[in-house]
Protein backbone atom coordinates (compact mmCIF):
# COMPACT_ATOMS: atom_id res chain seq x y z
CA UNK A 1 0.00 0.00 0.00
CA UNK A 2 1.88 3.46 -1.32
CA UNK A 3 0.73 6.12 0.37
CA UNK A 4 3.62 8.44 -0.98
CA UNK A 5 4.05 8.15 -4.70
CA UNK A 6 6.30 9.22 -7.19
CA UNK A 7 5.42 8.93 -10.32
CA UNK A 8 8.69 10.27 -12.28
CA UNK A 9 11.56 7.84 -11.61
CA UNK A 10 14.20 10.25 -13.17
CA UNK A 11 14.25 14.13 -14.64
CA UNK A 12 16.92 15.56 -16.68
CA UNK A 13 17.37 19.35 -16.60
CA UNK A 14 19.61 21.87 -18.09
CA UNK A 15 22.40 23.58 -15.65
CA UNK A 16 20.58 26.84 -14.66
CA UNK A 17 16.80 25.84 -15.20
CA UNK A 18 14.40 25.00 -12.63
CA UNK A 19 14.14 20.99 -11.24
CA UNK A 20 9.93 20.28 -10.14
CA UNK A 21 10.12 17.21 -8.51
CA UNK A 22 6.71 16.26 -7.65
CA UNK A 23 4.99 14.23 -4.70
CA UNK A 24 1.41 12.49 -4.09
CA UNK A 25 0.15 11.05 -1.10
CA UNK A 26 -3.18 9.59 -0.52
CA UNK A 27 -3.68 9.58 3.85
CA UNK A 28 -5.09 13.13 4.10
CA UNK A 29 -4.22 12.56 8.13
CA UNK A 30 -0.32 13.35 7.42
CA UNK A 31 0.83 16.85 8.62
CA UNK A 32 4.32 16.74 8.28
CA UNK A 33 6.02 16.21 4.65
CA UNK A 34 10.20 16.07 4.17
CA UNK A 35 12.39 15.88 1.17
CA UNK A 36 15.60 13.72 1.34
CA UNK A 37 18.60 13.89 -1.25
CA UNK A 38 20.67 10.37 -1.88
CA UNK A 39 23.83 10.24 -3.60
CA UNK A 40 25.04 6.83 -4.46
CA UNK A 41 26.46 4.57 -1.73
CA UNK A 42 25.35 7.59 1.17
CA UNK A 43 22.38 7.36 3.16
CA UNK A 44 19.97 10.04 2.29
CA UNK A 45 20.11 13.21 4.01
CA UNK A 46 17.67 15.98 4.50
CA UNK A 47 16.96 18.57 2.30
CA UNK A 48 13.56 20.85 3.56
CA UNK A 49 10.40 20.12 5.06
CA UNK A 50 6.72 21.54 5.74
CA UNK A 51 4.60 21.26 8.09
CA UNK A 52 0.63 21.12 6.67
CA UNK A 53 -0.53 24.41 8.35
CA UNK A 54 1.91 26.11 5.49
CA UNK A 55 1.76 25.80 2.08
CA UNK A 56 5.63 26.83 1.06
CA UNK A 57 8.57 26.85 2.66
CA UNK A 58 11.76 28.24 1.28
CA UNK A 59 15.77 27.68 2.37
CA UNK A 60 18.02 28.67 -0.78
CA UNK A 61 17.50 27.77 -3.68
CA UNK A 62 14.87 25.04 -2.33
CA UNK A 63 11.40 25.60 -2.03
CA UNK A 64 8.61 23.00 -1.29
CA UNK A 65 5.32 23.80 -2.24
CA UNK A 66 2.05 21.89 -0.12
CA UNK A 67 -1.31 21.48 -2.26
CA UNK A 68 -3.24 19.59 1.07
CA UNK A 69 -6.66 19.78 -1.17
CA UNK A 70 -4.51 17.88 -3.85
CA UNK A 71 -2.54 15.80 -1.47
CA UNK A 72 0.17 17.17 -3.76
CA UNK A 73 4.09 18.40 -2.59
CA UNK A 74 6.56 19.76 -5.29
CA UNK A 75 10.34 20.73 -4.81
CA UNK A 76 11.32 23.53 -6.99
CA UNK A 77 15.35 23.69 -7.28
CA UNK A 78 16.35 27.11 -9.16
CA UNK A 79 19.23 27.19 -10.25
CA UNK A 80 19.65 23.88 -10.98
CA UNK A 81 23.42 22.81 -10.37
CA UNK A 82 25.27 19.48 -11.29
CA UNK A 83 26.50 18.91 -7.79
CA UNK A 84 22.03 18.34 -7.33
CA UNK A 85 22.38 15.22 -9.43
CA UNK A 86 20.96 12.79 -7.43
CA UNK A 87 18.13 10.83 -6.06
CA UNK A 88 15.21 12.47 -3.99
CA UNK A 89 12.81 10.95 -2.04
CA UNK A 90 9.76 12.72 -0.66
CA UNK A 91 8.09 11.52 3.01
CA UNK A 92 4.98 11.40 4.70
CA UNK A 93 4.19 11.07 8.53
CA UNK A 94 1.38 11.40 10.59
CA UNK A 95 0.28 11.15 14.36
CA UNK A 96 1.77 7.64 14.45
CA UNK A 97 5.29 9.00 14.23
CA UNK A 98 5.92 6.56 11.07
CA UNK A 99 7.39 8.16 7.91
CA UNK A 100 6.11 6.90 4.74
CA UNK A 101 8.52 7.49 2.01
CA UNK A 102 8.59 7.89 -2.08
CA UNK A 103 10.26 5.72 -4.93
CA UNK A 104 12.33 8.12 -5.69
CA UNK A 105 12.76 10.29 -8.66
CA UNK A 106 16.26 10.19 -9.89
CA UNK A 107 17.70 13.74 -11.15
CA UNK A 108 20.50 14.59 -13.35
CA UNK A 109 21.55 18.30 -13.56
CA UNK A 110 23.73 18.75 -17.32
CA UNK A 111 26.71 20.68 -17.16
CA UNK B 1 29.15 15.50 16.55
CA UNK B 2 29.69 12.09 15.08
CA UNK B 3 26.39 11.23 12.58
CA UNK B 4 24.52 7.53 12.15
CA UNK B 5 27.26 4.64 11.70
CA UNK B 6 25.98 1.16 10.58
CA UNK B 7 28.07 -1.81 10.46
CA UNK B 8 29.14 -3.85 8.43
CA UNK B 9 28.75 -1.76 4.56
CA UNK B 10 28.64 -4.62 2.62
CA UNK B 11 27.79 -8.53 3.63
CA UNK B 12 27.59 -11.04 1.13
CA UNK B 13 25.19 -14.14 2.27
CA UNK B 14 23.94 -17.33 1.28
CA UNK B 15 19.69 -18.45 0.93
CA UNK B 16 18.87 -19.90 4.17
CA UNK B 17 21.54 -17.73 6.47
CA UNK B 18 20.87 -15.48 9.33
CA UNK B 19 22.58 -11.93 9.48
CA UNK B 20 23.12 -9.60 12.06
CA UNK B 21 23.16 -5.45 11.06
CA UNK B 22 24.37 -3.03 13.45
CA UNK B 23 23.38 0.62 14.10
CA UNK B 24 24.83 3.27 16.40
CA UNK B 25 22.48 6.55 16.62
CA UNK B 26 23.91 9.56 16.85
CA UNK B 27 24.53 10.70 20.15
CA UNK B 28 21.39 11.69 22.44
CA UNK B 29 19.02 10.51 19.45
CA UNK B 30 16.84 7.67 21.04
CA UNK B 31 14.76 6.69 18.34
CA UNK B 32 16.05 4.63 15.89
CA UNK B 33 14.48 2.77 12.89
CA UNK B 34 15.48 0.80 10.10
CA UNK B 35 14.45 0.55 6.20
CA UNK B 36 15.47 -1.36 3.21
CA UNK B 37 15.61 0.29 0.21
CA UNK B 38 15.53 -1.93 -2.86
CA UNK B 39 15.76 -0.48 -6.71
CA UNK B 40 12.08 1.12 -7.59
CA UNK B 41 10.88 0.46 -4.06
CA UNK B 42 11.87 3.51 -2.41
CA UNK B 43 12.34 3.03 1.70
CA UNK B 44 10.15 0.56 3.19
CA UNK B 45 10.24 1.06 6.98
CA UNK B 46 10.36 -2.34 8.51
CA UNK B 47 10.54 -0.99 12.31
CA UNK B 48 11.76 1.94 14.86
CA UNK B 49 12.74 1.29 18.62
CA UNK B 50 12.41 4.06 20.84
CA UNK B 51 14.12 3.41 24.88
CA UNK B 52 14.71 -0.26 23.92
CA UNK B 53 11.14 -0.47 23.03
CA UNK B 54 9.32 -1.32 19.32
CA UNK B 55 7.33 1.52 18.90
CA UNK B 56 6.33 0.99 15.50
CA UNK B 57 6.60 -1.93 13.21
CA UNK B 58 5.80 -2.12 8.90
CA UNK B 59 4.61 -5.36 6.68
CA UNK B 60 7.53 -7.42 7.09
CA UNK B 61 7.65 -11.08 7.74
CA UNK B 62 8.75 -12.00 11.29
CA UNK B 63 11.96 -13.06 9.92
CA UNK B 64 12.96 -9.51 10.02
CA UNK B 65 13.52 -8.94 13.97
CA UNK B 66 15.07 -6.10 15.93
CA UNK B 67 16.33 -4.51 19.07
CA UNK B 68 17.62 -1.64 21.22
CA UNK B 69 20.40 -1.45 24.04
CA UNK B 70 20.04 0.65 26.80
CA UNK B 71 22.80 3.06 25.23
CA UNK B 72 20.14 3.55 21.95
CA UNK B 73 22.54 1.43 19.87
CA UNK B 74 20.03 -1.02 17.95
CA UNK B 75 20.94 -4.16 15.63
CA UNK B 76 18.64 -5.87 13.19
CA UNK B 77 18.16 -9.54 11.96
CA UNK B 78 17.05 -11.23 9.62
CA UNK B 79 16.86 -15.18 9.44
CA UNK B 80 16.70 -17.73 6.79
CA UNK B 81 17.53 -15.37 4.68
CA UNK B 82 16.03 -15.58 0.99
CA UNK B 83 17.56 -13.98 -2.66
CA UNK B 84 14.63 -11.53 -2.34
CA UNK B 85 16.34 -9.92 1.04
CA UNK B 86 19.27 -8.60 -1.78
CA UNK B 87 18.74 -4.53 -0.88
CA UNK B 88 20.61 -1.36 1.28
CA UNK B 89 19.36 -1.67 4.61
CA UNK B 90 19.32 2.19 6.43
CA UNK B 91 19.59 2.71 9.72
CA UNK B 92 18.34 6.54 10.66
CA UNK B 93 18.13 7.97 14.15
CA UNK B 94 16.06 11.36 15.51
CA UNK B 95 15.52 12.95 18.54
CA UNK B 96 12.16 12.45 18.74
CA UNK B 97 11.03 16.03 20.39
CA UNK B 98 7.28 17.14 20.01
CA UNK B 99 5.79 17.21 16.47
CA UNK B 100 8.76 17.63 14.54
CA UNK B 101 10.74 15.07 13.75
CA UNK B 102 13.70 14.60 11.17
CA UNK B 103 15.09 11.63 10.29
CA UNK B 104 19.50 11.05 10.34
CA UNK B 105 20.36 8.28 8.06
CA UNK B 106 23.55 5.64 8.07
CA UNK B 107 25.21 5.09 5.06
CA UNK B 108 23.70 2.00 5.05
CA UNK B 109 24.55 -2.46 4.88
CA UNK B 110 24.13 -3.29 1.57
CA UNK B 111 23.12 -6.85 1.63
CA UNK B 112 23.41 -9.48 -0.92
CA UNK B 113 22.49 -12.79 -1.00
CA UNK B 114 23.74 -15.52 -3.41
Amino acid sequence: DQQVKQNSPSLSVQEGRISILNCDYTNSMFDYFLWYKKYPAEGPTFLISISSIKDKNEDGRFTVFLNKSAKHLSLHIVPSQPGDSAVYFCAASGASGKFYFGSGTKLNVKP
Amino acid sequence: KAGVTQTPRYLIKTRGQQVTLSCSPISGHRSVSWYQQTPGQGLQFLFEYFSETQRNKGNFPGRFSGRQFSNSRSEMNVSTLELGDSALYLCASSLDTGSVKKLFFGSGTQLSVL
